[in-house]
């Protein structure tokens, strides 16, 4: 099955500063990439995703890069802000033709300085 | 308000004593998934189903029981908890058939002594 390794596991960076959370995985079928955003003690929460006919997507201060031939994708966040604060989670799917199955990667814990 | 909804939020309770967590959506989503949150391990897929009556295991499905009778509601049942299944319990319905935008419910925190 697919395998989903996320780094690093923690990530302090000063307020405007660009932060960077890379993702691997094993399954070169895969074809779904989103990213989710869990703020402490709430849900996780859809932020962005790409396909894999796609090797860039950008909202606002957010972007994800996916190299399918090295197979890891990466979440750009610019001009970091308190609010961006969170736990970041990678997944990868394959869509089997009658179900995506998502493997979440273990999450990295965003502390925004000011 | 679109939303799904779980209940209960926070659940203490005893090795073997059945429990059931509820989750309802209210948005027609056919497909409809259960998570557990474990420190260090991420988001693990427990059971998963994809309309009425059609479901499928996860990654960690062992210890677990699930039904879609409805559309809208898909209980999470625990016929004999163990203290492993303590987690952070999440249900999640998707705007797209194939299950690939979840929107998660606000989540169950079950602890078993």
């Amino acid at each position: 099955g697919e395998n989903v390794e996320q780094h690093p596991s923690t990530l302090s960076v000063q307020e405007g500063d660009s932060a960077v959370i890379k993702c691997t995985y094993s399954d070169s079928a895969s074809n779904y990439f989103p990213w989710y955003k869990q703020e402490l003690g709430k849900r996780p929460q859809l932020i962005i995703d790409i396909r894999s006919n796609v090797g860039e997507k950008k909202d606002q201060r957010i972007a994800v890069t996916l190299n399918k031939t090295a197979k890891h994708f990466s979440l750009h966040i610019t001009e970091t802000q308190p609010e961006d604060s969170a736990v970041y989670f990678c997944a990868a799917s394959r869509y089997t033709g009658t179900a995506s199955k998502l493997t979440f990667g273990t999450g990295t814990r965003l502390q925004v300085t000011l | 308000e679109a939303q799904v909804t779980q209940n209960p939020r926070y659940l203490i309770t005893v090795t073997g004593k059945k429990l059931t967590v509820t989750c309802s959506q209210n948005m027609n989503h056919e497909y409809m998934s259960w998570y557990r949150q474990d420190p260090g391990l991420g988001l693990r897929q427990i059971y998963y189903s994809m309309n009425v009556e059609v479901t499928d295991k996860g990654d960690v499905p062992e210890g677990y029981k699930v039904s879609r009778k409805e559309k809208r509601n898909f209980p999470l049942i625990l016929e004999s908890p163990s203290p492993n299944q303590t987690s952070l319990y999440f249900c999640a319905s998707s705007t797209d058939t194939r299950g690939e935008k979840l929107f998660f419910g606000s989540g169950t925190q079950l602890s078993v002594l």
